[in-house]
């Protein structure tokens, strides 16, 4: 069973729409999560972090934890075409010590 | 810009040959983390280096190991290899050996033919 699984996608919002991406973990003692936002052939960057149970908002993004149903997930409010690119979710468990586990990413395209 | 650099960023190799890429970790952080990205997928955790001592590997094999310097940089190298090798190699850098945000360098794009 894979840690980390996120819908492939592709997404496609209008332009000012409000992108959804959501992302579930299995059943480990997970501990911190963590969106980062991968543009075509770039690295990955930090979008957000997240710990506890709850909406965390950082001006157009907010980010949602459900430990007990296993999901985090992420709005994007206002969407703007710079923001059509491939969104990550990582995951880190503690059991098996400081690695992030990372799904597979959901492409998202803001059409203008 | 994460202050996270990598060298190479780009690699033609031939299957067999050996390679080392490599990172300097943002300014005050001690933790550096290796990733291999495939085409299309998330990445991989490779393993992690926190004040030179190996703290956690993933499922790689032993052709794929690492060190870290005192000045925290930190080398890849991988021995013997493979097409699958094919890749983009990421490195991340933290402050502490913990579950700390990381943040990603440029990347190394390695080709094995």
């Amino acid at each position: 069973q894979k840690e980390v699984e996120q819908n492939s996608g592709p997404l496609s919002v209008p332009e000012g729409a409000i992108a959804s991406l959501n992302c579930t973990y299995s059943d480990r003692v997970s501990q911190s999560f963590f969106w980062y936002r991968q543009y075509s052939g770039k690295s990955p960057e930090l979008i957000m972090s997240i710990y506890s149970n709850g909406d965390k908002e950082d001006g157009r993004f907010t980010a949602q934890l459900n430990k007990a149903s296993q999901y985090v997930s992420l709005l994007i409010r206002d969407s703007q075409p710079s923001d059509s690119a491939t969104y990550l979710c990582a995951v880190t468990v503690r059991p098996t010590g400081n690695q992030f586990y990372f799904g597979t990413g959901t492409s998202l395209t803001v059409i203008p | 810009e994460t202050g996270v650099t990598q060298s190479p960023t780009h690699l033609i190799k031939t299957r067999g040959q050996q390679v080392t890429l490599r990172c300097s970790s943002q300014s005050g952080h001690n933790t550096v983390s290796w990733y291999q990205q495939a085409l299309g997928q998330g990445p991989q955790f490779i393993f992690q280096y926190y004040r030179e001592e190996e703290n956690g590997r993933g499922n790689f094999p032993p052709r794929f190991s690492g060190l870290q310097f005192p000045n925290y940089s930190s080398e890849l190298n991988v021995n013997a290899l493979e097409l699958d090798d094919s890749a983009l190699y990421l490195c991340a850098s933290s402050l502490g050996g913990g579950l700390e945000t990381q943040y990603f360098g440029p990347g190394t794009r390695l080709l094995v033919l």
